[in-house]
């Protein structure tokens, strides 16, 4: 019930194109649905996130999905460009004892070609 | 400003031998963290402290110590290193334990022969 899925491992996406990543979970608890960005040899980054009470977010062109019901949240990158490609992790959080349980998806590689 | 700093960025460990590695802070945030990364399973928490003195597990703690004596470090311990704990290790601080943007440091590689 903790696990958060994540699809798929490697997307490979010409410049300009729409880069679609999808996770799902099944913890009703988690309240909080963020996105983070990992270039290589380097830590992850806030790139965006959503609360439950909203089905989108948009911010400049990285947009957040998010189906309720269907426990499912995906990320769009529109005219994906080649400073794109990097390891993108969903991750869905709660609050627990004194802290927050974290759980991170297995990530997804994104190429962005030329 | 350096945000969230880790020392070592490498390190290779024989079995058995112990080691800490270093996390230090300077944005006064409450809420520290550290995860550890390896290939195809994302990132899974192995502490957190949400202030000085108070610490607690996370999902994967066992063979490591944390303690937490200032706001500003949170040193991650390796009693007797094992090849399993071989992974990237990063730790993350958050103003407090409600506010949920985490800001991870660089991580520090590590094997264990």
């Amino acid at each position: 019930q903790q696990q958060v899925k994540q699809s798929p491992q490697s997307l490979i996406v010409q410049k300009g194109g729409i880069s679609i990543i999808n996770c799902a979970y099944e913890n009703t608890a988690f309240d909080y649905f963020p996105w983070y960005q990992q270039f290589p040899g380097k830590g992850p980054a806030l790139l965006i996130a959503i609360r439950p009470d909203v089905s989108e977010k948009k911010e400049g062109r990285f947009t957040i999905s998010f189906n309720k019901s269907a426990k499912q949240f995906s990320l769009h990158i529109m005219d994906s460009q080649p400073g794109d490609s990097a390891t993108y992790f969903c991750a869905a959080t709660e609050l627990i004892n004194y802290g927050q349980n974290f759980v991170f998806g297995p990530g997804t590689r994104l190429s962005v070609l030329p | 400003n350096a945000g969230v700093t880790q020392t070592p960025k490498f390190q290779v460990l024989k079995t058995g031998q112990s080691m800490t590695l270093q996390c230090a802070q300077d944005m006064n945030h409450e809420y520290m963290s550290w995860y550890r990364q390896d290939p195809g399973m994302g990132l899974r928490l192995i502490h957190y402290s949400v202030g000085a003195g108070i610490t607690d597990q996370g999902e994967v703690p066992n063979g490591y110590n944390v303690s937490r004596s200032t706001t500003e470090d949170f040193p991650l311990r390796l009693l007797s290193a094992a090849p399993s704990q071989t992974s990237v290790y990063f730790c993350a601080t958050a103003r407090d334990r409600v506010y949920n943007e985490q800001f991870f440091g660089p991580g520090t590689r590590l094997t264990v022969l």
